[in-house]
């Protein structure tokens, strides 16, 4: 069984486009994240959700709204994409101790 | 603000040679976390150290929490083919609680 799954996996796109990526954890985790990896393998995080409350928002275009409609669901929305946006974004969650990551979705902006 | 360092960032050796990556906190951690991402995949995670000056191991992996705990590392033992992949490792902060990770270490190994 998944512990943390998203879709799509793979997602191509053309700059200017809006584009969502869904998130769903099975874990019963309180907390959910949304990770950005870029091609030197850094992972930022983005933003993390507390029981569907926003808790961290870091330095991210206010392009990228994450929306949490339950403790088990973190999507993320980017509007108006840009070639810098192509990266792998995963989606995590944890309950206070280490993080489980999802399979990640490799976004490529053309 | 925070900061958690991770040297080197490439690592390239012969299969059976040893491998050993660092991490470096600007700041005290209360606990670190070790995740391994194979090529293509996700990061998985490996192992929480979490009390000053201590070593845990998992088979040929031997992972180190520095006495001020404010540093890491993770060595492997005679690495093999299956070791490939990036290691990052992530710190919490005593002071903010928040998780921070590692620029990562990119392990090659050739057979």
């Amino acid at each position: 069984d998944t512990a943390v799954s998203q879709t799509p996996k793979y997602l191509v796109t053309q700059m200017g486009n809006d584009k969502s990526i869904k998130c769903e954890q099975n874990l019963g985790h309180d907390t959910m994240y949304w990770y950005k990896q870029d091609s030197k393998k850094f992972l930022k995080i983005m933003f993390s959700y507390n029981n569907k409350e926003l808790i961290i928002n870091e330095t991210v275009p206010n392009r990228f709204s994450p929306k949490s409609p339950d403790k088990a669901h973190l999507n993320l929305h980017i509007n108006s994409l840009e070639l810098g946006d192509s990266a792998v974004y995963f989606c995590a969650s944890s309950q206070g101790r280490w993080v489980y990551f999802g399979p990640g979705t490799r976004l490529t902006v053309l | 603000g925070q900061q958690v360092m991770q040297i080197p960032q490439y690592q390239h050796v012969q299969e059976g040679e040893d491998f050993t990556t660092y991490c470096n906190s600007s700041t005290t951690l209360s606990n670190i976390q070790w995740y391994k991402q194979r090529p293509g995949g996700h990061p998985v995670f490996l192992i929480q150290l979490v009390k000053s000056g201590e070593v845990k191991k998992q088979k040929r992996l031997t992972f180190q929490f520095g006495e001020a705990k404010k540093n890491s590392s993770l060595h492997i033992t005679a690495t093999q083919t299956t070791d490939v992949g990036t290691y990052f490792c992530a710190g919490t902060s005593s002071n903010t609680g928040k998780l921070i990770f590692g620029q990562g270490t990119t392990l090659q190994v050739k057979p």
